[in-house]
Formats: C-alpha cells, sequence, structure tokens
C-alpha cells in the first residue's frame, strides 16, 4: 500500500514563526502536492513538485514555500507564520503512467493553529 | 480555469437507503478525469471512484456507482445500501490531463453525509 506521512497532525505555532510542516511517501511517485483545507472552501492547491528540486505555483501560493531535495519527501515551509494560515493542511503524491496514473494518495493532515 | 460545483453541503441518509451527492464542473476539455474522494472523520482521504471522460460507461465500485452526463457536465455520485462507515467527507475533483506533467486536481467545497440508524 502507498503510505504518505506527515510529520505532525497537530501544530501550534506562534506569528512570526518560521513553520516547517514535512511530508514523506514511500511509493517513489514524481509527483507531490501540498493542498490547504478551509470549511466551505474544499481543497485549494498551494504547491506541487513533479521532480526533485522542481516546483510550481498552486492557486494559493502566497505566504509559503517548498521545498523538495529528495524524491520522497516535500516540505511546505511558512515563513513568517500568520493568524490566516490557521488551517488543515494535506499532502498528497501521484505517479506519472500506467494505469494507476493521475490517483493522489493523500497524507493524514496536519492541523496548523497560529495564535 | 476549471471549476467543480458541489450544491449539497450537508446530506443525511439512513443506513441500507440509497443518497446520490451531485457534481457539476465546467471545463472546455473534450478528455479528463473525474474523481470522487471520501475523507472520513480524523482520517486520511481515500479514493472512492475515477471516470475517464472518453469513457462513455459510467464507473462502479461495489456499492458506489456514478452517472457521468458529459454533455451536461455532471458526476453525481450514487451510495447504495448505505453503512454508518460510509460517514464522511465527500469531494468530487477534476483532473485535466494537458496541463503538465503533474496530475492537479481541482476540487469542489465537498459534501458532508451522515449516515444515521
Amino acid at each position: 500500500d502507498v503510505k504518505v506521512t506527515q510529520s505532525s497532525r497537530y501544530l501550534v505555532k506562534r506569528t512570526g514563526e518560521k513553520v516547517f510542516l514535512e511530508c514523506v511517501q514511500d511509493m517513489d511517485h514524481e509527483n507531490m502536492f501540498w493542498y490547504r483545507q478551509d470549511p466551505g472552501l474544499g481543497l485549494r492547491l498551494i504547491y506541487f513538485s513533479y521532480d526533485v528540486k522542481m516546483k510550481e505555483k498552486g492557486d494559493i501560493p502566497e505566504g509559503y514555500s517548498v521545498s523538495r531535495e529528495k524524491k520522497e519527501r516535500f516540505s511546505l515551509i511558512l515563513e513568517s507564520a500568520s493568524t490566516n494560515q490557521t488551517s488543515m493542511y494535506l499532502c498528497a503524491s501521484s505517479f506519472f503512467g500506467g494505469t494507476g496514473a493521475y490517483e493522489q494518495y493523500f497524507g493524514p493532515g496536519t492541523r496548523l493553529t497560529v495564535t | 480555469a476549471q471549476t467543480v460545483t458541489q450544491s449539497q453541503p450537508e446530506m443525511s441518509v439512513q443506513e441500507a437507503e440509497t443518497v446520490t451527492l451531485s457534481c457539476t464542473y465546467d471545463t472546455s476539455e473534450s478528455n479528463y478525469y473525474l474523481f470522487w474522494y471520501k475523507q472520513p472523520p480524523s482520517r486520511q482521504m481515500i479514493l472512492v471512484i475515477r471516470q475517464e471522460a472518453y469513457k462513455q460507461q459510467n464507473a462502479t465500485e461495489n456499492r458506489f456507482s456514478v452517472n457521468f452526463q458529459k454533455a451536461a457536465k455532471s458526476f453525481s455520485l450514487k451510495i447504495s445500501d448505505s453503512q454508518l462507515g460510509d460517514t464522511a467527507m465527500y469531494f468530487c475533483a477534476f483532473m485535466n490531463p494537458h496541463t503538465g506533467t503533474a496530475s492537479k486536481l481541482t476540487f469542489g467545497t465537498g459534501t458532508r453525509l451522515q449516515v444515521t440508524l
């Protein structure tokens, strides 16, 4: 089974702190994604990566950056956390090609609270 | 840009009954993929069912089936013989395979389904 893990289930940070959210997948997937999930807004794509060191902005990249130094790991960075970044953050991965193409596998999520 | 609309924020169904969740989308593409994902309370999001737009036949997975109406841009999910374990948030999602190397999804806002005794 594909496993996508996230470093924390719950996280509480103060305004202005630098925050790192880590995601690891064990299926050698090329693609990795970071979403935030808010009630009434569904999932919105923050950033995605299609290869090591490659990244592209999603729909709401402002206030976030990402890092992918190894294929299995994709990090989301909040350079200076703000209260409007309080949310559930979901990581996902997928591979490109084959019969299982395009299905995304999700991690359990990190509920981040910024106070 | 593609958009996905789920017009039912919450639904309720009794155990063993059938329920249909609605989803509409907007795109100018002719080939694309549609998905229903399930997010149980405090658990990971998982794929329920997938439909490829070029396939006329509606996808089915056990008690889950879709009604895919390409001309109407409608993609509803039918859950038959509902079970308590079907209680979850359900997200409809769209994927355009021609936007690059990564399979980006556009999600709807979700429908919270409660299955009751």
